[in-house]
This record gives C-alpha cells, sequence and structure tokens, in this order.
C-alpha cells in the first residue's frame, strides 16, 4: 500500500526565514513525488516533482524539496519565505510498479508565514 | 497550459436532491478524477476513470456514481444528496502516456447541502 504522512498540520515562519514543510511517504517498489499548493478556494496546484535522478528538485515560486530514499522523506524548502506563500500544501506518491493509478495524497500543511 | 474547468464555484442544493457536478478537460486526457476535501481529512478519492465508458471506484464511492460518456467530461452524481456531503470537490485529470506526469486540477466546486 502507498501512504504519505506529513506531521504538521501548520507551519509558522516570519518572512524572509527560510521555511521546510515535511513530507514522508511509504511504497513497496520506488517512488514517483510531487508537492502541491492551495491558496483559498482555488484548487491544487503543481508545484515540482521527483522522478529520478538529482535528489534536489526545483520547481516554481523559488520552492525547491529534496528527496532522501533512506529517510523515505521529500521535504518541501524555500530559502526565504515570502507572505505570498501562506497557503495549504500536499505531498503526493505512486509508486513506479502501480502502473495508471492515482495519487495518494498527505493530509496536508497549512504555512503562515508572518511580516 | 492544461485547463480543467468545473461547472459552479459553489452550489446549494437540498437533501434529497439529485445534484450533478460536472468536469471537462481541454488536453485530451484519458485519466480523470473525482477527489472531496474535508479539513483535516486532506483529499479523498472517490472515483476515477482511465477513460471513456471506464470508471473505477476510490476510496470514499458510497452515495456517489459518475459518468465518461465523452473523453473531456467527467461528471460526479450524488445520487441523493444528504448533509454529510458538504464538502470541497475537485476535479483531476491526467495523461496516461506517462505515468510520472502530475495531476492538474481545477478550481473545485463548494458544495452545501441543506
Amino acid at each position: 500500500a502507498q501512504s504519505v504522512a506529513q506531521p504538521e498540520d501548520q507551519v509558522n515562519v516570519a518572512e524572509g526565514n527560510p521555511l521546510t514543510v515535511k513530507c514522508t511517504y511509504s511504497v513497496s517498489g520506488n517512488p514517483y513525488l510531487f508537492w502541491y499548493v492551495q491558496y483559498p478556494n482555488r484548487g491544487l496546484q503543481f508545484l515540482l516533482k521527483y522522478i529520478t535522478g538529482d535528489n534536489l528538485v526545483k520547481g516554481s515560486y523559488g520552492f525547491e524539496a529534496e528527496f532522501n530514499k533512506s529517510q523515505t522523506s521529500f521535504h518541501l524548502k524555500k530559502p526565504s519565505a515570502l507572505v505570498s506563500d501562506s497557503a495549504l500544501y500536499f505531498c503526493a506518491v505512486r509508486d513506479i510498479r502501480s502502473g495508471n493509478t492515482p495519487l495518494v495524497f498527505g493530509k496536508g500543511t497549512r504555512l503562515s508565514v508572518i511580516a | 497550459d492544461v485547463k480543467v474547468t468545473q461547472s459552479s464555484r459553489y452550489l446549494v442544493k437540498r437533501t434529497g436532491e439529485k445534484v450533478f457536478l460536472e468536469c471537462v478537460q481541454d488536453m485530451d486526457h484519458e485519466n480523470m478524477f473525482w477527489y472531496r476535501q474535508d479539513p483535516g481529512l486532506g483529499l479523498r478519492l472517490i472515483y476515477f476513470s482511465y477513460d471513456v465508458k471506464m470508471k473505477e471506484k476510490g476510496d470514499i464511492p458510497e452515495g456517489y456514481s459518475v459518468s465518461r460518456e465523452k473523453k473531456e467530461r467527467f461528471s460526479l452524481i450524488l445520487e441523493s444528496a444528504s448533509t454529510n456531503q458538504t464538502s470541497m470537490y475537485l476535479c483531476a485529470s491526467r495523461s496516461r502516456m506517462t505515468s510520472n506526469q502530475p495531476q492538474h486540477f481545477g478550481d473545485g466546486t463548494r458544495l452545501s447541502i441543506l
């Protein structure tokens, strides 16, 4: 079975400080990993994905994520947070051997960036 | 860019009504999905479709059905709406060609059942 855990319901960070939103996953094989962002009353927007290769993945709006196979983690990071980064963030996974199945999502982490 | 359009942003219906939520995508994607989103529960998969006329149950299909008569359109049907189906409903689509592609989401329909 595939699963994703986002251990923090809420993350607060001061504007200009680095931010990290945590994600751990469980798959039986190798993963495809995704991060999405959701602004109020909007759908999910794709930020970045890990397929293979370099463990550090860069995405939209200055976000990046680091894949760590030994820790089964895929934490989202940004060097300097903006107030406009305040949103709900979702991590998602699919086992590469699972064919065309839907993504499995975590429960989301609300990021609040304080000016 | 992929465009996934959900027909209503906000919808208010009454208990017992049959409710239709419509979703259209413009990228010729084979796969389409319906999720509901509730605070503290994240996204839960209701139904998905690999292609036209095909459907698969997700994690919470009870009380729902779907229709995929055309490739671009995937409809979610609440057979007899109940108050516990008040939620945010999200539609998504994805190309089947490469399984590492992201799912693309619509802006959601916030449904209230009174």
